[in-house]
């Protein structure tokens, strides 16, 4: 159990809406991160938040959006879902969000667009 | 988006064989990282590297950096059941500046042990 945590598990939705995927980083932990797992892919970095603020930003769609709350939990919001869209989204914390900083990963959640 | 290559794209072995995997990249990276997923799971760092040339071991594990900051490779010696996953290479381009520190993710081996 690396201590992040994530919900819900399992997300079935149809093309055209929206969900939000919910992150609670490592207690003490200040930096927050989302990557997207498609079937047979690496994970790709989708976007960091440190402490509240947007720190880095990957590949993300438009229609994704992301924010840290002042308690640190974090939410990764995506609209006008796609069939493509369906695939793991993980959230990482690490502690500064500094060069040697582990990431630890939570379980994902599992996003399937119909 | 920007993939590190990573290969074998997927083992089988028996156990008790010792398994070797590499990362190559066309960027520099300053950090490698080793990674296993299970199925279900988020993925666990196994080794992290942070100087060129390092060879850093964990229990049957070992990982180089390489020379060149675009490589690495990670052998498993001795393999067994539980060894059974999706092991990913991360590159960070980042030290310690803040702002830069995403990780870039192979594409993944997958080893399956053959009983």
């Amino acid at each position: 159990d690396s201590g992040v945590t994530q919900t819900p598990k399992h997300l079935i939705t149809a093309t055209g809406q929206r969900v939000t995927l919910r992150c609670s980083p490592r207690s003490g932990d200040l930096s927050v991160y989302w990557y997207q797992q498609s079937l047979d892919q690496g994970l790709q970095f989708l976007i960091q938040y440190y402490n509240g603020e947007e720190r880095a930003k990957g590949n993300i769609l438009e229609r994704f959006s992301a924010q840290q709350f002042p308690d640190l939990h974090s939410e990764l919001n995506l609209s006008s879902l796609e069939l493509g869209d369906s695939a793991l989204y993980f959230c990482a914390s690490s502690a500064r969000g500094q060069g040697m900083d582990t990431q630890y990963f939570g379980p994902g959640t599992r996003l399937t667009v119909l | 988006g920007q993939q590190l290559n990573q290969s074998p794209q997927s083992m089988f072995i028996q156990e008790g064989e010792d398994v070797s995997m590499n990362c190559t990249s066309s960027s520099i990276f300053n950090t490698w990282l080793w990674y296993k997923q299970e199925p279900g799971e988020g993925p666990v760092l196994l080794i992290a590297l942070y100087k060129a040339g390092e060879l850093t071991s964990n229990g049957r594990l070992t990982a180089q950096f390489g020379i060149t900051r675009k490589d690495s490779f990670l052998n498993i010696s001795a393999s067994i059941p539980s060894d059974v996953g999706i092991y990913f290479c991360a590159g960070r381009e980042g030290i310690s500046n803040f702002g830069n520190e995403k990780l870039t993710f192979g594409t993944g081996t997958r080893l399956t042990i053959i009983p």
